[in-house]
Parts: structure tokens; C-alpha cells; sequence
């Protein structure tokens, strides 16, 4: 398994543009997770889903962050518009049962919003 | 949201020293304790993860236990190397989701 998979690995984008991070978790994992890094928090839980349904975005900081997870395979997190303090390094992970296993998680993308 | 707390922030020792790192965690409630260990510019990595009040877990020279009743669990390094160096990651099962600490940051040196 090739692991899970995220892209970009590196964005850059503009103030008010539309970004789109995509993932691939592990094929058969029933969880995927996606956080963010910052200095100031850590690793930060964005929102999770469980086969392909969103269970918690409580940790989603406002209305411009979106996710979806269309099917077992994908998922997008979406920030429109964007805004400099979105920078940060975003993590999608993926398990097979949160409880007992560990996440794996993916390379991350390091979004810059100038 | 329950806090987990790491300490120290951050490390530095010499090769071939030994060294241990804390983690604090809410005792009610308890699913699952894990450990990543996260290099610089890569992802975390998961170490360990422990269920059970006393589990005691080893993978080369590293080792963690569990304390659920007070909510703590340490991790060891045995004889340090510098490929050691990375932030160790503690994290806590609440529900379906993991609530990470902050980390600790070591430092192996030559």
C-alpha cells in the first residue's frame, strides 16, 4: 500500500483564492482525519469522517474551511477565500478502527496564503 | 475538549545518554494512549498504542507504560542517537478521535 496519499505537497495562493487539498487514505480504512499544524496548537483536529460520513467539525475554525468525502478513496478540504493565517501545514490521516490502531498519516501540504 | 500535556517542551542530550518524556492525560473516560514520533519534514509515525492500565510496550530501544488510573504515561529512550532527534507525540482517544499534545522536541548530539 502506498500509504495515504495527500497533494499538493507545497501551495502557495494568493488572499481570496479558492484552495483545494485532496487526500487518498489507506484502502480499507473506515476512518480519515484531517489536521492542521501551528505553532501555536500543535496538531490540530479539523474534522473526521467515518465511512465517508462527517462525524465531528467541531474543529473546523470557520465557515470558509469545507470538507467532503465523496467516496471511500477521496477527500477535499476546501478553504474559500483564503486568508494568511490559513498558513499552516495540514495532515490528512487514516485508520482502520480509531480506538485500538494507530493513524497513519499522510506527507501534509504546506499551504502559504500571501 | 480534554487536554493532553507533554512535558518537557524540549530536550537536548548527548549520545548515549538515556531519557524519558511525560505525558498527562484526563483519566476518565479512557479508550487508548498513543505515541508518534515525528521528523522534521516528514509525518508522524505511530509508536505505540496502549489500552490497558500497566501496559508496558518496547520496540527497540524504546519503551513506554501506562498509568490510566492517574493519567500519565512515560516514554523511554535507552542510549540515544542522534537519529533519535524528533518530537514525540502523545495523543488520547476521546470517542473516535485522537486529541494530540504539543510534543516533545529532542535534541541528540554527537
Amino acid at each position: 500500500d502506498a500509504g495515504v496519499i495527500q497533494s499538493p505537497r507545497h501551495e502557495v495562493t494568493e488572499m481570496g483564492q479558492e484552495v483545494t487539498l485532496r487526500c487518498k487514505p489507506i484502502s480499507g480504512h473506515d476512518y480519515l482525519f484531517w489536521y492542521r499544524q501551528t505553532m501555536m496548537r500543535g496538531l490540530e483536529l479539523l474534522i473526521y469522517f467515518n465511512n465517508n460520513v462527517p462525524i465531528d467539525d467541531s474543529g473546523m475554525p470557520e465557515d470558509r474551511f469545507s470538507a467532503k468525502m465523496p467516496n471511500a478513496s477521496f477527500s477535499t478540504l476546501k478553504i474559500q477565500p483564503s486568508e494568511p493565517r490559513d498558513s499552516a501545514v495540514y495532515f490528512c490521516a487514516s485508520s482502520l478502527w480509531a480506538q485500538g490502531y494507530g493513524y497513519t498519516f499522510g506527507s501534509g501540504t504546506r499551504l502559504t496564503v500571501v | 475538549i480534554l487536554n493532553v500535556e507533554q512535558s518537557p517542551q524540549s530536550l537536548h542530550v548527548q549520545e548515549g545518554d538515556s531519557t524519558n518524556f511525560t505525558c498527562s492525560f484526563p483519566s476518565s473516560n479512557f479508550y487508548a494512549l498513543h505515541w508518534y514520533r515525528w521528523e522534521t519534514a516528514k509525518s508522524p509515525e505511530a509508536l505505540f498504542v496502549m489500552t490497558l492500565n500497566g501496559d508496558e510496550k518496547k520496540k527497540g530501544r524504546i519503551s513506554a507504560t501506562l498509568n490510566t488510573k492517574e493519567g500519565y504515561s512515560y516514554l523511554y529512550i535507552k542510549g540515544s542517537q542522534p537519529e533519535d532527534s524528533a518530537t514525540y507525540l502523545c495523543a488520547h482517544s476521546h470517542t473516535d478521535k485522537l486529541i494530540f499534545g504539543t510534543g516533545t522536541r529532542l535534541q541528540v548530539f554527537p
